[in-house]
């Protein structure tokens, strides 16, 4: 079964830090792989996604991650901390096939000090 | 465009009384997802239909929760009688058709309080 593991609930970062928000899935086929973002009140909205192609993948508000396959890992990261980012962030990882389902990761929060 | 639209954004019942979550998905998309999510739990995948047909129940909670889809653009997530650990926040969301590598796009969610 798929599954995916995002280690401890909370990080916390100075405006303008690295941010690194851990990721990793098991699977025994190819994954699709999904960051989301929730902001305060709202719904999920896609950060970035995996599905094929080039593994260094780029979304919104300058996010990035990568894809590992030898690591099972899809890290995302940000150069600079905004107090924007603050926003709890999802993992998740699908498969292969018209039906197979989105199974998410217990998310993290990330705060941002000034 | 609009979004996923879910009503009513906000409700609170009292225990025993039916609650009827309210869903219009993307037009256009073939795929409907309700989640719920909880501080314990997380987010969980309640149910999905395709070209509004149910195709897995399994994370229905039990058989006070039911979920339909008359057609393309409704869907309703029914909770009858309530209790107060249904207590949550219920998330309709949708996907157009084409595999599993497409994204899924989330209404802003019901939340749900049962005292």
């Amino acid at each position: 079964a798929q599954s995916v593991t995002q280690l401890g609930s909370h990080v916390s970062v100075s405006e303008g830090a690295l941010v690194l928000l851990r990721c990793n899935y098991s699977s025994s086929v190819p994954p699709y792989l999904f960051w989301y973002v929730q902001y305060p009140n709202q719904g999920l909205q896609l950060l970035l996604k995996y599905t094929t192609g080039a593994t260094l993948v780029k979304g919104i508000n300058g996010f990035e991650a990568e894809f590992k396959k030898s690591e099972t890992s899809f890290h995302l990261t940000k150069p600079s901390a905004h107090m924007s980012d603050a926003a709890e962030y999802f993992c998740a990882v699908s498969f292969t096939g018209a039906n197979s389902k989105l199974t998410f990761g217990k998310g993290i929060t990330l705060s941002v000090r000034p | 465009d609009a979004g996923v639209i879910q009503s009513p954004r906000h409700e609170v019942t009292e225990m025993g009384q039916e609650v009827t979550l309210r869903c219009k998905p993307i037009s256009g998309h073939d795929y409907l997802f309700w989640y719920r999510q909880t501080m314990m739990r997380g987010l969980e995948l309640l149910i999905y239909f395709n070209n509004n047909v149910p195709i897995d129940d399994s994370g229905m909670p039990e058989d006070r929760f039911s979920a339909k889809m008359p057609n393309a653009s409704f869907s309703t997530l029914k909770i009858q009688p309530s209790e107060p650990r249904d207590s949550a926040v219920y998330f309709c969301a949708s996907s157009p058709s084409g595999g599993s590598g497409n994204t899924i796009y989330f209404g802003e969610g019901s939340w749900l309080t049962v005292v």
